[in-house]
């Protein structure tokens, strides 16, 4: 069966300081990959998706970066974190057409201080 | 690229009273559509999907959705809400990638 592996569950990190947010899934090959992103009271704003190795699509201009550098990992990235950057961040896989439904992982909750 | 939106941000209805969560959907192909439900603390939970055929699709806890390609519609419905039926409801369409609508909040009163 497929699974998906989030990490970690929770980040306080402070302002200016790095990220990295890593997600493996298991039992599926070639998954669409996606990085959301859900603030206090807000709902899911889609910041990244793949389709493949080195593929990755931003929805939102911002300070997060993603990358694909497997199949079934993707990473999100900062080099600099801002305030505005705290939230729950969830990772999903997609079969590659999206029919199916996504899957997600457990998130990770970001507090930058 | 498509797009999903949910005219409601906040609903309250009695409890035992009859329930529908609009979702308005863009997409130029068949549309691969959603409904989660996310409680507080919780992730994401499916309710139901639409990929083809009957337009009224039956999902988990009572709930029901039909596919209106005319409206570009997918409207959630519960003919009796139950308190715990409180939470975070999302719409969602697929086909070239995945994307949420903004969530509709549901308050039950007892």
């Amino acid at each position: 069966s497929q699974t998906i592996h989030q990490w970690p569950a929770t980040l306080v990190q402070p302002v200016g300081s790095p990220l990295s947010l890593e997600c493996t899934v298991e039992g599926t090959s070639n998954p669409n990959l996606y990085w959301y992103r859900q603030a206090a009271g807000r709902g899911l704003q889609l910041l990244f998706y793949s389709v493949g190795i080195g593929q990755i699509s931003s929805e939102v201009p911002q300070n997060l970066s993603a990358s694909r550098p497997q199949d079934r990992q993707f990473i999100l990235s900062s080099k600099k974190l801002l305030l505005s950057d705290s939230g729950f961040y969830l990772c999903a896989w997609t079969d590659r057409a999206a029919r199916l439904e996504a899957f997600f992982g457990q998130g990770t909750r970001l507090t930058v201080v | 690229a498509q797009s999903v939106t949910q005219p409601d941000i906040h609903i309250t209805v009695s409890e035992g009273a009859s329930l529908e969560l609009r979702c308005n959907y863009s997409y130029g192909a068949t549309p691969y559509l959603f409904w989660y439900v996310q409680s507080p603390g919780q992730g994401l939970q499916l309710l139901l999907k639409y990929f083809s055929g009957d337009t009224l699709v039956q999902g988990i806890k009572g709930f029901e959705a039909e596919f209106k390609r005319s409206q570009s519609s997918f409207n959630l419905r519960k003919p009796s809400v139950h308190w715990s039926d409180a939470a975070e409801y999302f719409c969602a369409v697929g086909g070239q990638n995945f994307v949420f609508g903004p969530g509709t909040r549901l308050s039950v009163l007892p």
